[in-house]
């Protein structure tokens, strides 16, 4: 089955600076790579999401970049604050590949820290 | 929380006791999905369900299992709960017959003594 490793496990930055959050994916056929944000106490939240027909992806200051031929991913935080600390977590999605039935595969996530 | 409700939100048991869970949306989305979150393990699929009365296991389903009688219901049992099951316990669902997105509930917190 499909494995998805994350890194860092924790990242701690300075408001106003940017925050890049790397994961890795062993399957070639995944083909939908969303992230989530998790609140302390609350379920995960789709942030951004991104198909494995398109290079970049932007969201005002939330970008994620794709490369299919290294399986790596990432999310990329620019200008951060402090309502961006949470554990952010990354996935992976074969869609309906081998009876996959779009089940997801998450990274273990990673602890993000914006100092003010 | 993409109107999932989850319930209870909190809750302790003893060891041996059964425990169900319960996951409810109001949007009638086919798909439905049970998580388990624990330090160090990400998020692991326990069970999902493509329709009522029709579920299949994920990659830590042993010691659960599920039931679905109605669209908007999707209830997770423990049958007999360990210390090992102590967990939060997420329900997700995806809106679309083609399309990979899960949206989660607010999660139960479960601790077993």
């Amino acid at each position: 089955g499909e494995n998805v490793e994350q890194h860092p496990s924790t990242l701690s930055v300075q408001e106003g600076d940017s925050a890049v959050i790397k994961c890795t994916y062993s399957d070639s056929a995944s083909n939908y790579f969303p992230w989530y944000k998790q609140e302390l106490g609350k379920g995960p939240q789709l942030i951004i999401d991104i198909r494995s027909n398109v290079g970049e992806k932007k969201d005002q200051r939330i970008a994620v970049t794709l490369n299919k031929t290294a399986k790596h991913f990432s999310l990329h935080i620019t200008e951060t604050q402090p309502e961006d600390s949470a554990v952010y977590f990354c996935a992976a999605s074969m869609g309906n590949s081998g009876g996959s039935n779009y089940k997801l595969t998450f990274g273990k996530g990673t602890l993000l820290t914006v100092n003010p | 929380d993409a109107g999932i409700t989850q319930s209870p939100r909190h809750k302790v048991t003893e060891t041996g006791t059964p425990v169900t869970l319960r996951c409810h949306q109001t949007e009638n989305h086919r798909y439905m999905y049970w998580y388990r979150q624990d330090p160090g393990h990400g998020l692991r699929l326990i069970h999902y369900s493509y329709g009522v009365k029709d579920t299949d296991k994920g990659e830590v389903s042993d010691g659960y299992s599920v039931s679905r009688s109605k669209t908007e219901d999707f209830l997770l049992t423990l049958e007999s709960a360990t210390s090992s099951q102590t967990s939060v316990y997420f329900c997700a669902i995806r809106p679309g017959l083609a399309a990979e997105t899960q949206y989660f509930g607010p999660g139960t917190r479960l601790l077993v003594l």
